[in-house]
């Protein structure tokens, strides 16, 4: 069943702009992951936060979550037309040991030069 | 880091036939793997989880006979579209992890399936 929604649906900004996505889940989770897709390509993980951390980095990526209201938002820094693609959150109930993860229907980011 | 080689990238094949696709751990052992469904402009829907040694376990509303699972060795499982007709085309897609805390999971690149 869908968990993560995520939101805009798409987005469309310049170069050197910052993007912003965010994502709302319905239960309980062990922690919240990134991904992105290039399209007609496969997932590549981006980053992940687990549910007792607020915010996390990754070079030009910023995830915050807040389990109190049940989101999580990413942020690209000074974009670039590589980071075009479609960015998807993704719930983890069980941390990995028996579980599977639960997919948004994504947010398709372009990136004009 | 973690590999998951999946192939076929592409496939297309006649109504009635089966189409079996691959998805190999290349650096790491997985006792689990997951198999996944796209649609177009969707997201992904898991289809089955994958656990070498027994049984697959199959999300409600999938076909077990339908997409047959075998997962014989701890890097390899494959998934079998077993009379395949045109509304199965999809992209279909593996992952499996080594530790999911620290990596997160790795996916294959995917397999387009086509059937005409």
């Amino acid at each position: 069943s869908q968990q993560g929604e995520e939101d805009p649906q798409a987005l469309s900004i310049q170069e050197g702009e910052n993007a912003t996505m965010n994502c709302s889940y319905k239960t309980s989770i062990n922690n919240l992951q990134w991904y992105r897709q290039n399209s007609g390509r496969g997932l590549v993980h981006l980053i992940l936060i687990r549910s007792n951390e607020r915010e996390k980095h990754s070079g030009r990526l910023r995830v915050t979550l807040d389990t109190s209201k049940k989101s999580s938002s990413l942020l690209i820094t000074a974009s670039r037309a590589a980071d075009t693609a479609s960015y998807f959150c993704a719930t983890d109930n069980y941390g990995g040991s028996q579980g599977n993860l639960i997919f948004g229907k994504g947010t398709k980011l372009s990136v004009k030069p | 880091g973690a590999v998951v080689s999946q192939h076929p990238s592409r496939v297309i094949c006649k109504s009635g036939t089966s189409v079996k696709i691959e998805c190999r751990s290349l650096d790491f052992q997985a006792t689990t793997m997951f198999w996944y469904r796209q649609f177009p402009k969707k997201s992904l829907m898991l289809m089955a989880t994958s656990n070498e040694g027994s049984k697959a376990t199959y999300e409600q509303g999938v076909e077990k006979d339908k997409f047959l699972i075998n997962h014989a060795s701890l890097t390899l499982s494959t998934l079998t579209v077993t009379s395949a007709h045109p509304e199965d085309s999809s992209f279909y897609i593996c992952s499996a992890s080594r530790q999911v805390l620290l990596y997160g999971y790795t996916f294959g690149s995917g397999t387009r399936l086509t059937v005409v």
